[in-house]
């Protein structure tokens, strides 16, 4: 059974840091790009970061380029998202979830519908 | 960036009605890499079409998906009460940031 399992999340003051961590289980982490998605209180879900199998190169939305940075270890199945200068903007319910993996015959981008439960981050003083 | 932009924002509709949601991106979407998502209040997204017309594992088959290059488009067949929700598209081609649609609510009367 797949588990994505979100951690980290909590009550920080604005212009603090936090990290978030993702444990993967259940199917081949290491040959899924992944992302980062979160959920503003009553609103819609918005992109906030995505990383490739490798982990060599991470992409960002607009609003958070130049203080959020996604990693992972494919050696624990964990994905990261370390948030700096955070705002009273930034607080949502941050998902996991993966963004595609490559289907073995064709190659081309397949989706699973992979996503955590989901950890809520608060920026306020 | 690619801009999904969807409608309407809210469908109202009865049990047993079509709905039609439509997704359109500010430029193509590459191979069709879209995404319909549903969510419930209080749950993670769930999800219905990928490669903008193959239905997820174990999703009925009243949900379709259909369209290409910037237009898409995700019908519900014969609405039923379970299906009120909210509904996203999202791209996830070759051009990041895979962004999301700003939502369509579908209340069933």
């Amino acid at each position: 059974e797949v588990h994505l399992l979100e951690s980290g999340g909590g009550l920080v003051q604005p212009g603090g840091s936090l990290r978030l961590s993702c444990a993967a289980s259940g199917f081949t982490f290491s040959s899924y790009a992944m992302s980062w998605v979160r959920q503003a209180p009553g609103k819609g879900l918005e992109w906030v970061a995505g990383i490739i199998t490798s982990g060599y190169e991470g992409y960002y939305a607009d609003s958070v380029k130049g203080r959020f940075t996604i990693s992972r270890d494919n050696s624990k199945n964990t994905l990261y998202l370390q948030m700096n200068t955070l705002r009273a903007e930034d607080t949502a319910v941050y998902y996991c979830a993966d963004l595609y993996h490559l289907d073995s015959d064709s190659g081309s981008r397949t989706k699973s519908g992979f996503w955590g439960q989901g950890t809520l981050v608060t920026v306020s003083s | 960036e690619i801009v999904l932009t969807q409608s309407p924002g809210t469908l109202s509709l009865s049990p047993g009605e079509r709905a039609s949601l439509s997704c359109r991106a500010s430029q193509s979407v590459s191979a069709n890499y879209l995404a319909w998502y549903q969510q419930k209040p209080g749950q993670a997204p769930r999800l219905l079409i990928y490669g903008a017309s193959t239905r997820a594992t174990g999703i009925p088959d009243r949900f379709s998906g259909s369209g290409s290059a910037t237009d898409f488009t995700l019908t519900i067949g014969r609405l039923e009460p379970e299906d009120s929700a909210v509904y996203y598209c999202q791209q996830y081609g070759t051009s990041p940031p895979w962004t999301f649609g700003q939502g369509t609510k579908v209340e069933i009367k």
